[in-house]
């Protein structure tokens, strides 16, 4: 089964604070995909990134970036120098297509409120 | 940047009614979803569609909802006699195909059932 556990339900960092969302994540594929969606208040869901489970690189956009580590089976996601348009409601979330499922599984999600 | 349309944005209703909530999936995709998010809950997946068919279903999907592709473009979500618990926002996805594409999403429906 497929499991994506968010343990940091709320989050607050002033302004320029630079903040790490936590996101372990279960499964017994080989082959499978995480991400992570930004809620903003607006609600609608957006997509963040993508990464597959051979490619352990981390990568870095702008003040995103992310952690992927297999052998804790994580992806962190840090922001760096935080804005209060970063305020939003974070997922994770895994997606195991050996199953012939390509939906993705959510995690709980971390609201994130920066302050001004 | 092509979009996931919704409509309507907002939807009340009496329990016991039907509902259809629409989506416009991007016009390239070939598969589509549903997903709904109880107020302040995680985003659960409700049922996936592809080649004119339910690929994959979740528990949430019982025999009270359905749904259909009427014609090219349009994609619903049907729920014969609403109840006060499938009050949520309701999310259209598409994707392209290949395995772990991303799902690009609507701006849901907010349902309230009265």
């Amino acid at each position: 089964a497929q499991k994506v556990t968010q343990a940091q339900t709320e989050i607050s960092v002033v302004e320029k604070e630079d903040v790490t969302l936590d996101c372990v994540y279960e499964t017994r594929d080989t082959t499978y995909y995480l991400f992570w969606y930004k809620q903003p208040p607006s609600g609608e869901l957006v997509f963040l990134i993508r990464r597959n489970s051979f490619d352990e690189q981390n990568e870095i956009s702008g003040r995103y970036s992310w952690n992927f580590q297999k052998s804790t089976s994580s992806f962190n996601f840090t922001i760096t120098a935080s804005q209060v348009v970063d305020s939003a409601v974070y997922f994770c979330a895994l997606s195991a297509p050996e199953r012939g499922a390509n939906n993705l599984f959510f995690g709980t999600g971390t609201r994130l409120t920066v302050i001004p | 940047e092509p979009e996931v349309t919704q409509t309507p944005s907002h939807q009340v209703t009496q329990m016991g009614q039907e509902v259809i909530l629409r989506c416009v999936p991007i016009s390239n995709h070939l598969y589509f979803y549903w997903y709904r998010q109880i107020l302040g809950q995680k985003v659960e997946f409700l049922v996936s569609f592809y080649n004119n068919e339910i690929s994959e279903k979740s528990e949430i999907f019982d025999d009270q909802f359905s749904v259909e592709r009427p014609d090219g473009s349009n994609f619903t979500l049907k729920i014969r006699s609403t109840k006060l618990e499938d009050s949520a926002m309701y999310f259209c996805a598409s994707r392209t195909p290949g395995r772990g594409e991303k799902l690009f999403f609507g701006s849901g429906t907010q349902l309230s059932v009265l």
